[in-house]
């Protein structure tokens, strides 16, 4: 099944704070975080392998809480290059294969 | 390092028609998938592939197919083209499966008319 990602588009002002939430029904053996800028392809941020890991990338990090099989991504004082549409994509034990969410648009104002 | 490599990047076809999507990537990676984007939602599995000679079917793999008779290359046939099929369509490959990065080539955007 798809997993569910809130808030579905969330508007912030640069310097602001931001939590994207990615939730599956299924237990999750990985969780990645992709950003979309508009018009182009997807590209890869961060996998989560392990329930409890956090990793970070700048001023982007996540964590994976395996028990509530859920994933959030953090972007602290985010930056105007922040905006695009994230995706969340979530594997199973059992398929060599992501299943994405239908994704949070980011927009950043000056 | 070209990475993933999709050919055409735009085309428009007639119902009924036939066409083949190429995609190819120079990183040796075992895995490749292919995805369907629709306008403002998220990305749909195709069919994917664990090596040469082995493909499998995703979520909506109904009106089109696969084969895998290289590490390179991943085509993408739509047979009988439907309005249904306007997409934009992206290639990704990964070393392993789920637990590696997919790198996604650039799309093909598809329309049919």
């Amino acid at each position: 099944q798809q997993p569910v990602q809130s808030p579905q588009a969330v508007i912030l002002r640069e310097g602001e704070d931001a939590v994207i939430n990615c939730s599956s029904s299924k237990a999750l053996y990985s969780v990645h975080w992709y950003r979309q800028k508009h018009g182009e392809a997807p590209v890869f941020l961060m996998i989560l392998l392990k329930g409890g890991e956090q990793k970070g990338h700048e001023k982007i990090s996540a964590s994976f809480n395996e028990k509530k099989q859920q994933s959030s991504l953090y972007l602290t004082a985010s930056q105007l290059s922040y905006s695009g549409t994230y995706f969340c994509g979530t594997g199973s034990r059992e398929a060599q294969k992501l299943v994405f969410g239908q994704g949070t648009r980011l927009t950043i104002n000056p | 390092n070209a990475g993933v490599t999709q050919t055409p990047k735009f085309r428009i076809l007639k119902i009924g028609q036939s066409m083949t999507l190429q995609c190819t990537q120079d990183m040796n990676h075992n895995y490749m998938y292919w995805y369907r984007q629709d306008p403002g939602m998220g990305l749909k599995l195709i069919y994917y592939s664990v090596g040469a000679g082995i493909t499998d079917k995703g979520e909506v793999p109904n009106g089109y197919n696969v084969s895998r008779s290289t590490t390179e290359d991943f085509p993408l046939r739509l047979e009988l083209a439907a309005p249904s099929q306007t997409s934009v369509y992206f290639c990704a490959s990964s070393f392993q499966g789920r637990g590696q990065p997919q790198h996604f080539g650039d799309g093909t955007r598809l329309s049919i008319l």
